[in-house]
């Protein structure tokens, strides 16, 4: 089946500095590739997505790419804030809407 | 809308006592999924309908847990008999399948169950 992994665990990143997240995942078939971002003792929510037909997707501050070939994605984010800070998970869907998921990076934003 | 309702919010019960989750999902969502999230494990998928049919419950731990989707509108996960190691922070989330494409799941605020 799918496994997804993600690096790293923790980043701590300086207030207005970039911060960068990878996944790489396992089964060539996955074409949908979600970020959840969860603050703590909240529930995950929907940052930014990216389709396989596309290689770069972009919302403000944030950022995705998406390399098929080597089965890799990663989440950009410029001008990093203090409400940045939370827990981020890339997720890879095999089909069918299942979900397969990172086991999550713990972003600081140090002011 | 209020989102995908879960209840209760907290769980604290004795190992061998019977569990009971509840979601509602948000209105018009024809596809429900159970996740439990760990520290360990992190967020794993343990099943998941489409027109409240199980699609894939590969994700069930073991026989102990059990999932329904009676309605369009609610769901239930089962655990019995719990044990101290059932406890997590369980999610419904729910989305709308239009056709093959992929949509965003919608996550309630979970159910925190602690098993002594």
């Amino acid at each position: 089946g799918e496994n997804v992994e993600q690096h790293p665990s923790t980043l701590s990143v300086q207030e207005g500095d970039s911060a960068v997240i990878k996944c790489t995942y396992s089964d060539s078939a996955s074409n949908y590739f979600p970020w959840y971002k969860q603050e703590l003792g909240k529930r995950p929510q929907l940052i930014i997505d990216i389709r396989s037909n596309v290689g770069e997707k972009k919302d403000q501050r944030i950022a995705v790419t998406l390399n098929k070939t080597a089965k890799h994605f990663s989440l950009h984010i410029t001008e990093t804030q203090p409400e940045d800070s939370a827990v981020y998970f890339c997720a890879a869907s095999p089909g069918a809407q299942k979900l397969v998921f990172g086991q999550g990076t713990r972003l600081t934003i140090n002011p | 809308d209020a989102g995908v309702i879960q209840s209760p919010r907290h769980e604290v019960t004795e190992m061998g006592q019977e569990v009971t989750l509840r979601c509602k999902p948000i209105s018009g969502h024809n596809s429900l999924f159970w996740y439990r999230q760990t520290m360990m494990r992190g967020l794993e998928l343990l099943i998941y309908f489409n027109n409240n049919v199980p699609i894939d419950d590969s994700g069930m731990p073991e026989d102990r847990f059990s999932a329904k989707m009676p309605n369009a509108s609610f769901s239930t996960l089962k655990i019995q008999p719990s044990e101290p190691r059932d406890s997590a922070v369980y999610f419904c989330a729910s989305s709308l399948r239009t056709g093959g494409s992929y949509n965003e799941q919608f996550f309630g605020p979970g159910t925190r169950l602690t098993v002594l």
